[in-house]
């Protein structure tokens, strides 16, 4: 059985960046797409992006400009920093594995961000 | 890339049936969609793919035989028979934006199902 977990500060000042964890157990992280996606609190989810095996990555178009995916195999994680973080990204961040052509098969459990200073 | 419509809620009597709906914005007829369950609290998780044919592949794991989906048209809709309690969940569809390998998704806005 595949587990994602999240991991990360939950508390970011304003312009700080964000960079949060996801550990990929019970299967190797050298295949599928592994993406980032948030929920701001009460409302819907948000695509961030994602990266696959190759390193290649593709990001949200509104968050494409602050927004950095990578992975480390040797570790079976992946990482995410979003940068010039405001109160807008206070958000619970949730990491999940696409297999493509069936969809976001994976989730983690989520972890709360919140911008303060 | 397609738009997702879901209504805010829906409610229905434990042991009824409800339909949760999601649709496409014009022109995307031919695309699936994702249906997955964020119970209170909890991370989303998968409970199936939908397209104009019915399911596309295998149920999300331990999501019961009550869940059922059909596809028409712009549609993309979600049935739960027998209501349990344990089915009051947000719901949330999803697609990718039909760009192959380089994709990105896209989510309604989700449908709060409330057992009554």
């Amino acid at each position: 059985q595949v587990q994602l977990q999240e991991s990360g500060p939950g508390l970011v000042k304003p312009s700080e960046t964000l960079s949060l964890t996801c550990t990929v157990s019970g299967g190797s992280i050298s295949t599928y797409y592994w993406n980032w996606i948030r929920q701001p609190p009460g409302k819907g989810l948000e695509w961030i992006g994602y990266i696959y095996n190759s390193g290649s990555t593709n990001y949200s178009p509104s968050l494409k400009s602050r927004v950095t995916i990578s992975l480390d195999t040797s570790k079976n994680q992946f990482s995410l920093k979003l940068s010039s973080v405001t109160a807008a990204d206070t958000a619970i961040y949730y990491c999940a594995r696409v297999v493509l052509g069936k969809g976001m098969d994976y989730w983690g459990q989520g972890t709360l961000v919140t911008v303060s200073s | 890339q397609p738009v997702l419509t879901q209504p805010p809620s829906a409610s229905a009597s434990l042991g009824a049936s409800v339909t949760l709906t999601c649709t496409l914005s014009s022109g995307y007829s031919s695309y699936k969609v994702d249906w997955y369950q964020q119970r209170p609290g909890k991370g989303p998780r998968f409970v199936m793919r939908v397209g104009t044919g019915g399911i596309v592949g295998s149920k999300g794991d331990g999501i019961p035989d009550r869940f059922s989906v059909l596809g028409s048209g712009l549609s993309r809709n979600l049935t739960i028979k027998n209501i349990q309690e344990e089915d009051e969940s947000d719901y949330h569809c999803g697609a990718d934006d039909g760009s192959g390998s380089n994709f990105a998704m896209i989510f309604g806005g989700g449908t709060k199902l409330t057992v009554l």
